[in-house]
Parts: C-alpha cells; structure tokens; sequence
C-alpha cells in the first residue's frame, strides 16, 4: 500500500523567502510522485512529477523537488516566494497500475507575507 | 476550452434527495476519476473508469454510483443524500491510467446538504 505524510499542515514566510514544503512517501513499489497545487476555490493543478527518470525535477512557476529515495522523501522548493503562490499544496503517490489513482497527503497551506 | 468541466458548480439540496453531478472531457482520455475532498480538504479517491470500465471502487455507500456513457464523461449520482456527504467532489482525467500520467481535474462541484 502507498501513503503520504505531508509535515506541517501550515507554512508561512515572507516574500522573497525559501519555499520548502515536505513530503515524505511509503510504497512497496517504485512510487511516481507528483505535488499539485489547489487555489481558492478551483481544481488541482500540476506543478510537477516523479516518473523515474531524473532525481531532480523541475515544475511550473519556479518550483521543483527531489526524490530521495533513501529518506522517502520529495521535498518542494521555491528559491523566492511570490504573493501568488500563497495556496494548497498537495503531495500524492501513484503506482504503475492501468487506472491507478493518487493517493495524497492532507495538504499544506502556504501563505505568504510582504 | 476548458479540459474537464463539471456541472453544476454549486449544489445545494436537503437530506433525502437524489442528485447527480456531471463531468465531460475534452482530452481524449480513456481514464476519469471521482475525488471527494472533506472539510479538512483531505482528498480521498472514490471511482475511477477506464475506457467505461470500473476500475476503482473504493469503501463509499452504495447509494453514490458513478455511469460512464463514454470515454468523455463519467457522472456520479447520489441517492438518499445525508449530511455527511456535504463536500466538494472533483472529477479528473488522465491518459493510458497507468499511474505515471498526470491528472487533470476539473474545478470541482461543492455538494451542501442541508
């Protein structure tokens, strides 16, 4: 079985500031990866995945994370922060399965101050 | 154009009642997904179809079913509705479900049971 701990349901920093969201993953199976993000009232996005190939994955808006298999981990990072990106993010798991679904964390709340 | 829609966007009804929500895709997916996300917007996977067959059908009441008529549309209907069912239900889709595809979602349908 998959499952997702996300650590801090709430983040907060300055603009300008590091971004740095953790998710740590368990699968019995090589995982795939994937952080989407959710604004107020809208759907879920995505802002880049984990399919194997490279280590080091690079999304939209700036972001990107690093599988780590050793920890378990997929962290999210952000150079500098925008007031923009204050929303939910969402880590979540898959496996290689015809129609699979994701499994997710419960999700981080990102704000961000001037 | 909007790659998964869903209608309507708001559903407000009393306990008791029937009602079904809609979802149509225009990617050309064969795999289409039901997400419920809760108050606390944890996201937990509820039905997933591909190509019209039943692939996921996780512990959710009997009286929610999903009907796919064809590739581009997976509805879910909900009988005898309760108070408990009051969320916002996401539908998504991705291509060749084989767990490394993204899912695309649509932007969501927020069910109030009164």
């Amino acid at each position: 079985a998959q499952s997702v701990t996300q650590l801090g349901s709430h983040v907060s920093v300055s603009e300008g500031a590091l971004v740095l969201l953790r998710c740590n993953y368990s699968s019995s199976v090589p995982p795939y990866l994937f952080w989407y993000v959710q604004y107020p009232n809208q759907g879920l996005q995505l802002l880049l995945k984990y399919t194997s190939a490279a280590t080091l994955v690079k999304g939209i808006n700036g972001f990107e994370a690093e599988f780590k298999k050793s920890e378990t981990s997929f962290h999210l990072t952000k150079p500098s922060a925008h007031m923009s990106d204050a929303a939910e993010y969402f880590c979540a798991v898959s496996v290689a399965q015809a129609g699979t679904a994701l499994i997710f964390g419960k999700g981080t709340t990102l704000s961000v101050s001037s | 154009d909007t790659a998964v829609s869903q209608t309507p966007k708001y559903l407000v009804t009393q306990m008791g009642n029937d009602k079904s929500i809609k979802c149509e895709q225009n990617l050309g997916h064969d795999t289409m997904y039901w997400y419920k996300q809760d108050s606390k917007k944890f996201l937990k996977i509820m039905f997933s179809y591909n190509n019209k067959e039943l692939i996921i059908n996780e512990t959710v009441p009997n009286r929610f079913s999903p009907k796919s008529p064809d590739k581009a549309h997976l509805n879910l209907h909900i009988n005898s509705l309760e108070l408990g069912d009051s969320a916002v239900y996401f539908c998504a889709s991705s291509q060749a479900g084989t767990g490394n595809s993204e899912q695309y979602f649509g932007p969501g349908t927020r069910l109030t049971v009164t």
